[in-house]
Protein backbone atom coordinates (compact mmCIF):
# COMPACT_ATOMS: atom_id res chain seq x y z
CA UNK A 1 0.00 0.00 0.00
CA UNK A 2 1.15 3.03 -1.00
CA UNK A 3 0.91 6.26 1.41
CA UNK A 4 1.04 9.65 0.19
CA UNK A 5 1.53 13.37 2.06
CA UNK A 6 0.67 16.51 0.23
CA UNK A 7 3.17 19.33 1.36
CA UNK A 8 2.85 23.13 0.13
CA UNK A 9 1.34 26.39 0.67
CA UNK A 10 -1.97 27.31 2.13
CA UNK A 11 -1.98 30.69 0.62
CA UNK A 12 -1.28 31.79 -2.96
CA UNK A 13 -1.78 35.58 -3.87
CA UNK A 14 -3.22 36.15 -8.14
CA UNK A 15 -1.09 35.57 -10.75
CA UNK A 16 1.55 33.85 -9.01
CA UNK A 17 2.77 30.48 -9.14
CA UNK A 18 1.41 27.06 -7.17
CA UNK A 19 3.90 24.73 -5.73
CA UNK A 20 2.86 21.53 -3.88
CA UNK A 21 4.79 17.93 -3.22
CA UNK A 22 3.69 14.72 -2.77
CA UNK A 23 5.98 12.63 -0.38
CA UNK A 24 5.70 8.76 -1.55
CA UNK A 25 6.39 6.43 1.20
CA UNK A 26 5.45 2.07 0.18
CA UNK A 27 6.83 2.01 -3.10
CA UNK A 28 9.42 2.97 -4.93
CA UNK A 29 8.48 6.23 -7.02
CA UNK A 30 10.96 4.65 -9.43
CA UNK A 31 9.23 1.42 -9.81
CA UNK A 32 7.17 1.66 -12.54
CA UNK A 33 4.04 0.53 -11.14
CA UNK A 34 1.90 3.63 -11.00
CA UNK A 35 1.35 6.96 -13.26
CA UNK A 36 2.26 9.88 -10.10
CA UNK A 37 -1.05 12.36 -10.42
CA UNK A 38 -2.77 15.32 -9.32
CA UNK A 39 -6.29 15.83 -8.61
CA UNK A 40 -8.33 18.95 -7.34
CA UNK A 41 -11.46 19.70 -5.96
CA UNK A 42 -13.02 22.72 -5.42
CA UNK A 43 -15.20 23.75 -2.14
CA UNK A 44 -18.16 21.81 -2.55
CA UNK A 45 -17.89 20.73 -6.30
CA UNK A 46 -16.53 17.32 -8.24
CA UNK A 47 -12.99 16.33 -8.79
CA UNK A 48 -10.75 17.43 -11.35
CA UNK A 49 -7.48 15.33 -12.97
CA UNK A 50 -4.73 17.80 -13.24
CA UNK A 51 -2.06 15.76 -14.80
CA UNK A 52 0.12 12.59 -14.29
CA UNK A 53 3.92 11.96 -14.77
CA UNK A 54 5.28 9.04 -14.92
CA UNK A 55 9.09 7.52 -14.47
CA UNK A 56 9.82 7.82 -18.12
CA UNK A 57 9.30 11.24 -17.89
CA UNK A 58 6.59 11.25 -19.82
CA UNK A 59 3.47 14.03 -18.93
CA UNK A 60 -0.04 14.24 -19.55
CA UNK A 61 -1.93 17.42 -18.46
CA UNK A 62 -5.64 18.09 -18.23
CA UNK A 63 -6.19 20.07 -21.37
CA UNK A 64 -8.18 23.17 -19.62
CA UNK A 65 -4.85 23.60 -17.43
CA UNK A 66 -2.44 22.99 -20.22
CA UNK A 67 0.28 25.99 -20.78
CA UNK A 68 0.00 26.78 -16.54
CA UNK A 69 1.13 23.17 -15.24
CA UNK A 70 4.20 21.15 -14.82
CA UNK A 71 4.59 17.80 -12.69
CA UNK A 72 7.93 15.91 -12.33
CA UNK A 73 9.61 13.65 -10.01
CA UNK A 74 12.38 13.48 -7.60
CA UNK A 75 13.23 10.08 -7.37
CA UNK A 76 15.83 11.15 -4.66
CA UNK A 77 13.54 12.35 -2.36
CA UNK A 78 10.78 9.99 -3.35
CA UNK A 79 8.75 13.21 -4.34
CA UNK A 80 6.43 14.34 -7.02
CA UNK A 81 5.23 17.82 -7.57
CA UNK A 82 3.19 20.21 -9.10
CA UNK A 83 3.34 24.05 -10.68
CA UNK A 84 0.56 25.58 -11.58
CA UNK A 85 1.00 28.93 -12.72
CA UNK A 86 -0.72 32.27 -12.89
CA UNK A 87 -3.66 31.53 -10.48
CA UNK A 88 -6.62 33.27 -10.23
CA UNK A 89 -9.51 32.37 -7.44
CA UNK A 90 -10.67 29.88 -9.19
CA UNK A 91 -7.97 27.29 -8.59
CA UNK A 92 -8.79 27.90 -5.25
CA UNK A 93 -9.38 23.85 -3.70
CA UNK A 94 -8.70 21.27 -2.38
CA UNK A 95 -5.41 19.59 -4.01
CA UNK A 96 -4.80 15.41 -4.15
CA UNK A 97 -1.76 13.71 -4.48
CA UNK A 98 -2.58 9.84 -6.27
CA UNK A 99 -1.71 6.95 -7.56
CA UNK A 100 -2.89 5.50 -11.45
CA UNK A 101 -2.77 2.14 -11.78
CA UNK A 102 -2.04 1.13 -15.65
CA UNK A 103 -3.20 -1.66 -17.81
CA UNK A 104 -1.74 -1.62 -20.62
CA UNK A 105 -0.40 1.79 -20.40
CA UNK A 106 -3.88 2.80 -20.03
CA UNK A 107 -5.15 5.25 -16.91
CA UNK A 108 -6.98 2.53 -15.17
CA UNK A 109 -7.99 3.93 -11.74
CA UNK A 110 -7.25 5.97 -9.04
CA UNK A 111 -5.77 3.50 -6.09
CA UNK A 112 -4.08 5.28 -3.59
CA UNK A 113 -4.94 8.89 -2.51
CA UNK A 114 -2.99 12.09 -0.26
CA UNK A 115 -4.98 13.08 2.47
CA UNK A 116 -5.20 16.69 0.39
CA UNK A 117 -4.44 20.18 1.29
CA UNK A 118 -6.35 23.35 0.53
CA UNK A 119 -4.81 26.13 -1.39
CA UNK A 120 -5.99 29.03 -1.13
CA UNK A 121 -5.70 32.20 -4.01
CA UNK A 122 -6.23 35.15 -2.13
CA UNK A 123 -4.21 38.41 -1.86
CA UNK B 1 -12.76 17.69 -22.26
CA UNK B 2 -16.37 18.42 -20.78
CA UNK B 3 -16.81 16.70 -16.98
CA UNK B 4 -18.95 13.46 -17.42
CA UNK B 5 -22.94 14.08 -16.02
CA UNK B 6 -24.12 12.97 -12.58
CA UNK B 7 -27.23 14.00 -10.42
CA UNK B 8 -26.74 16.53 -8.19
CA UNK B 9 -28.44 14.22 -5.29
CA UNK B 10 -30.05 11.24 -5.02
CA UNK B 11 -31.49 9.91 -1.93
CA UNK B 12 -33.21 6.19 -0.63
CA UNK B 13 -34.10 4.87 2.72
CA UNK B 14 -32.67 2.59 4.42
CA UNK B 15 -32.66 -1.25 2.32
CA UNK B 16 -33.30 0.31 -0.50
CA UNK B 17 -31.57 0.26 -3.98
CA UNK B 18 -30.58 3.32 -5.64
CA UNK B 19 -28.86 3.82 -8.95
CA UNK B 20 -26.40 6.96 -9.85
CA UNK B 21 -26.03 7.80 -13.78
CA UNK B 22 -22.72 8.96 -14.85
CA UNK B 23 -23.00 10.34 -18.77
CA UNK B 24 -20.41 11.04 -20.75
CA UNK B 25 -19.70 10.62 -24.71
CA UNK B 26 -18.16 8.41 -27.49
CA UNK B 27 -15.10 9.71 -26.53
CA UNK B 28 -14.93 8.57 -22.95
CA UNK B 29 -17.57 6.00 -21.80
CA UNK B 30 -18.97 5.35 -24.80
CA UNK B 31 -15.21 3.81 -26.34
CA UNK B 32 -13.44 2.80 -23.37
CA UNK B 33 -13.91 0.19 -20.63
CA UNK B 34 -12.10 2.39 -17.81
CA UNK B 35 -14.82 3.26 -15.93
CA UNK B 36 -14.27 3.60 -12.13
CA UNK B 37 -16.60 4.82 -9.45
CA UNK B 38 -14.73 6.76 -5.99
CA UNK B 39 -16.98 6.99 -2.57
CA UNK B 40 -15.84 10.32 -0.98
CA UNK B 41 -16.79 11.15 3.28
CA UNK B 42 -16.68 14.70 4.59
CA UNK B 43 -13.55 16.15 4.76
CA UNK B 44 -12.00 12.65 3.39
CA UNK B 45 -10.19 11.84 0.10
CA UNK B 46 -12.17 9.64 -2.57
CA UNK B 47 -11.91 5.78 -2.27
CA UNK B 48 -12.25 3.69 -4.95
CA UNK B 49 -15.31 1.26 -4.88
CA UNK B 50 -15.69 -0.01 -8.78
CA UNK B 51 -13.17 -0.39 -11.61
CA UNK B 52 -13.51 -1.40 -15.23
CA UNK B 53 -17.27 -0.59 -15.28
CA UNK B 54 -17.83 -3.39 -13.22
CA UNK B 55 -14.80 -4.63 -10.83
CA UNK B 56 -15.19 -4.59 -7.21
CA UNK B 57 -11.36 -4.05 -5.24
CA UNK B 58 -11.13 -6.54 -2.79
CA UNK B 59 -12.69 -5.53 0.51
CA UNK B 60 -15.51 -3.58 -0.46
CA UNK B 61 -18.90 -4.33 -0.39
CA UNK B 62 -21.38 -6.74 -2.81
CA UNK B 63 -23.59 -4.60 -2.43
CA UNK B 64 -22.12 -1.74 -4.92
CA UNK B 65 -21.86 -2.75 -8.18
CA UNK B 66 -21.62 -1.27 -11.70
CA UNK B 67 -22.57 -1.41 -15.32
CA UNK B 68 -22.35 0.45 -18.60
CA UNK B 69 -25.16 1.48 -21.43
CA UNK B 70 -23.56 3.32 -24.29
CA UNK B 71 -22.46 6.58 -23.12
CA UNK B 72 -23.32 6.00 -19.60
CA UNK B 73 -22.22 4.28 -16.54
CA UNK B 74 -24.33 3.53 -13.59
CA UNK B 75 -23.58 2.57 -10.01
CA UNK B 76 -25.89 0.68 -7.85
CA UNK B 77 -26.37 0.00 -4.36
CA UNK B 78 -28.10 -2.34 -3.04
CA UNK B 79 -29.65 -3.09 0.27
CA UNK B 80 -29.02 0.96 1.78
CA UNK B 81 -27.48 1.74 4.71
CA UNK B 82 -26.86 4.83 6.88
CA UNK B 83 -23.05 4.32 6.17
CA UNK B 84 -23.45 4.82 2.67
CA UNK B 85 -24.07 8.30 2.88
CA UNK B 86 -21.93 10.35 1.03
CA UNK B 87 -20.39 11.70 -2.53
CA UNK B 88 -19.62 9.27 -5.40
CA UNK B 89 -17.62 10.14 -8.04
CA UNK B 90 -17.87 8.81 -11.95
CA UNK B 91 -14.76 9.09 -14.05
CA UNK B 92 -13.45 7.76 -17.87
CA UNK B 93 -10.18 7.65 -19.48
CA UNK B 94 -11.03 9.69 -22.51
CA UNK B 95 -8.10 8.66 -25.26
CA UNK B 96 -5.38 10.29 -25.51
CA UNK B 97 -4.29 9.66 -21.96
CA UNK B 98 -6.65 11.69 -20.49
CA UNK B 99 -8.87 11.12 -17.44
CA UNK B 100 -12.48 13.02 -16.92
CA UNK B 101 -14.45 13.05 -13.71
CA UNK B 102 -18.33 13.48 -13.11
CA UNK B 103 -19.38 15.96 -11.03
CA UNK B 104 -20.18 14.36 -8.02
CA UNK B 105 -23.15 12.88 -6.39
CA UNK B 106 -24.59 13.46 -3.08
CA UNK B 107 -26.23 10.06 -1.46
CA UNK B 108 -28.78 11.37 1.16
CA UNK B 109 -29.81 7.81 3.00
CA UNK B 110 -33.34 8.97 4.46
Amino acid sequence: QVQLQESGPGLVKPSQTLSLTCSVSGDSISSGNYYWSWVRQPAGKGLEWIGRTYISGSTNYNPSLRGRVSMSLNTSKSQFSLKLTSVTAADTAIYYCATITMLGGVPYYFDNWGQGTLVTVSS
Amino acid sequence: QSALTQPASVSGSPGQSITISCTGTRDDIGTYNFVSWYQQYPGKAPTIIIYEVDKRPSGVSTRFSGSKSGNTASLTISGLQAEDEADYHCCSYGGGSALVFGGGTRLTVL
